[in-house]
């Protein structure tokens, strides 16, 4: 069983349409992460869940909007894309926070 | 958070222990320090962390030194597999406001 899965891998779209990218861990984890990934491959935190709640935020346009149903899940909607949105988008997970469980990824292509 | 600087790139011999070093000078008391990979294309992945004590576990060994002032991991024995972009990260604990901050990291390339 995949412990942090994310959907979709891939994702193409048109610029300003509206998108989400869904993330579950079955790992029974508090805190839930978002990451993004730009072309020169700096990975930069977006958001952080813990239980539910919104902990670190950072400075993200507010077109970006993380939604957590339950502990397990942490979704990513963004509105009005851009073509600067394009990235690789990293959910994770961990309990102490010292070892972070990080999914596959979802590669975002705006055009 | 406290900066961290890795050489960009390394080699290393496949079956050779790769060594790869992190100087994080102004690390605070609090601050751990974390080692994490990223194999191309593929979800960063948890490699070891550490306070004070060196610590191994299955995967490396990590030797932090007497001030803290920068740390070593150790890849015992490389493989082709272990080619990945190795980023060494120092934060406080989650419940003390911690959160990973990814740096440049170091390029490890094994070589056969």
């Amino acid at each position: 069983d995949t412990a942090v899965s994310q959907t979709p891998k891939y994702l193409v779209t048109q610029m300003g349409n509206d998108k989400s990218i869904k993330c579950e861990q079955n790992l029974g984890h508090d805190t839930m992460y978002w990451y993004k990934q730009d072309s020169k491959k700096f990975l930069k935190i977006m958001f952080s869940y813990n239980n539910k709640e919104l902990i670190i935020n950072e400075t993200v346009p507010n077109r970006f909007s993380p939604k957590s149903p339950d502990k397990a899940h942490l979704n990513l909607h963004i509105n009005s894309l851009e073509l600067g949105d394009s990235a690789v988008y990293f959910c994770a997970s961990s309990q102490t926070g010292w070892e972070a469980f990080f999914g596959q990824g979802t590669r975002l292509t705006v055009v | 958070d406290a900066k961290t600087t890795q050489p960009t790139s390394m080699d290393c011999a496949e079956g050779r222990a790769a060594n790869l070093p992190c100087n994080h000078s102004t690390i605070s008391g609090n601050e751990y320090v974390y080692w994490y990979r990223q194999i191309h294309s593929q979800g960063p992945q948890y490699i070891i962390h550490g306070l004070k004590n060196n610590e191994t576990n299955e995967m490396a060994s990590l030797i932090i030194t007497e001030d803290r002032k920068s740390s070593t991991l150790i890849l015992p024995h490389a493989t082709l597999r272990d080619t990945a972009v190795y980023y060494c990260i120092v934060s406080p604990s989650y419940n003390q406001g911690g959160k990973l901050i990814f740096g440049q990291g170091t390029e490890l390339s094994v070589k056969p």
